[in-house]
């Protein structure tokens, strides 16, 4: 299997819930990214790894909690949501390039999370 | 920090019309530009991208954009739009030397009739 996948596609959850989304990449990138996807809001960044640690931390509520165990993996823990947390959630990676940033990323189709 | 402006939110053409979609930036220094698509029901993807050499870059499905530096603009053009091309468009932006982590516009929303 190619580029970037995501599991599962659709996850519907209570607010007392714990749930994960999973990434992998198979691409042989070193960065791995969290994005939220609204409607009728911007694409928002939640977490940056690059090398497995991360980098980027967008101000993102503590109920969102994400792992990364090795480069092709990329979790994110969810736990006691709200409902305005139901969105699309994208997972890309990309070749880090601190010298340059040449590198596009690749994005994974996403799960649609509903929080009820 | 950089940010990215996507000033057509909504855009709405009939097939065979021309499309020109804007993107504005502000970051002093050296740039990344990219332009991404994502068709409905599918994942975003890379329509094209540029860093240096040639400011007009040619991309998939016969879209093309433009660098003007003096602008602080990347504007993405198609001379000719298919019923195909309804999707939504984004613009993403990096500096050069610097973080490879773009920073994204708010897209903006093509539907094209046939």
């Amino acid at each position: 299997e190619t580029g970037v996948t995501q599991t599962p596609r659709h996850l519907v959850m209570g607010m007392t819930n714990k749930k994960s989304l999973k990434c992998e990449q198979h691409l042989g990138h070193n960065a791995m990214y969290w994005y939220k996807q609204s409607a009728k809001k911007p694409l928002e960044l939640m977490f940056v790894y690059s090398l497995e640690e991360r980098v980027e931390n967008n101000s993102v509520p503590s109920r969102f909690s994400p792992e990364c165990p090795n480069s092709s993996h990329l979790f994110l823990h969810l736990h006691t949501l709200q409902p305005e947390d139901s969105a699309l959630y994208l997972c890309a990676s990309s070749q880090d390039s601190f010298t340059g940033g040449h590198n596009e990323q690749f994005f994974g189709p996403g799960t649609r999370l509903t929080v009820l | 920090a950089q940010s990215v402006s996507q000033h057509n939110h909504h855009v709405i053409l009939s097939e065979a019309a021309s499309l020109e979609l804007g993107c504005n930036y502000s970051y002093g220094g050296t740039v990344n530009l990219f332009w991404y698509v994502q068709y409905p029901g599918q994942h975003l993807q890379l329509l094209l991208k540029y860093f240096s050499g040639d400011p007009l870059v040619k991309g998939i499905k016969g879209f093309e954009a433009e660098f003007i530096k003096s602008k602080f603009s990347f504007n993405l053009r198609k001379p000719s739009v298919q019923w195909s091309d309804t999707a939504e468009y984004f613009c993403a932006v990096n500096p050069s030397g610097g973080s490879y982590i773009p920073t994204f516009g708010r897209g903006t929303s093509l539907i094209v009739h046939p």
